[in-house]
């Protein structure tokens, strides 16, 4: 089975702080993607990684910054929190691209910034 | 742009009984591919089907079925004989084409959740 982990189901962090998402995917995925899913608005795609060191922006990218310095991580960095970062954060991967590959899900992180 | 529409926020279904959950789809690529996930309460996406737009048969996984109609760009998920276990949220989503071609990005509508009641 292909699991993807992330480091911490719930987060609290204070306004200004810097704050560290892990993900860990064992499936030897090309692609990782970070996600941020609100009430009423779906999943909205931060950022993703095609590869090593590689990393595109999505279609919220601000406030936020990626790593992957190994092909099974992907980090999410936030740089300074805020309150309006407060959010569950969803980590997926995939292998690289076919049309129908499906992504496979973390457990999610939710996020409260104080 | 493309773009995924749910307008069902909320539904309730009686245990055994089928449910259609809602899902239109807006594109102008010829070929771009549909998925369903199930969100539990418990967070995780767990993916439930896929319906290729040249694929020639509706999608089928057990309970699940994947309503396609291309003239109507709807892709509307059909859950038979529901089970307590099915009271999630559900999200549709379509993969992102770009100068033509698909790529390895997902766009996710807002979701439906999905109350199954004894």
């Amino acid at each position: 089975d292909v699991k993807v982990t992330q480091s911490s189901r719930y987060l609290v962090k204070r306004t200004g702080e810097k704050v560290f998402l892990e993900c860990v995917q064992d499936m030897d995925h090309e692609n990782m993607f970070w996600y941020r899913q609100d009430p009423g608005l779906g999943l909205r795609l931060i950022y993703f990684s095609y590869d090593v060191k590689m990393k595109e922006k999505g279609d919220i990218p601000e406030g936020y910054s990626v790593s992957r310095e190994k092909k099974e991580r992907f980090s999410l960095i936030l740089e300074s929190a805020s309150t309006n970062q407060t959010s569950m954060y969803l980590c997926a991967s995939s292998l690289f691209f076919q049309q129908s590959y499906e992504q496979y899900f973390g457990p999610g992180t939710r996020l409260t910034v104080t | 742009a493309q773009k995924i529409t749910q307008t069902q926020p909320g539904m309730f279904v009686q245990e055994k009984e089928a449910v259609t959950l809602d899902c239109t789809y807006d594109t102008s690529d010829p070929s771009y591919g549909l998925f369903w996930y199930k969100q539990p309460s418990s967070g995780e996406m767990i993916f439930l089907i896929y319906q290729g737009s040249y694929d020639q048969q509706n999608a089928t996984e057990g309970r699940y079925s994947l309503n396609f109609q291309k003239a109507r760009k709807s892709a509307n998920l059909v859950i038979s004989a529901s089970q307590l276990g099915d009271s999630a949220m559900y999200f549709c989503a379509m993969r992102e084409t770009s100068y033509g071609g698909a790529t390895n990005k997902l766009i996710f509508g807002t979701g439906t959740l999905l109350a199954v009641q004894p």
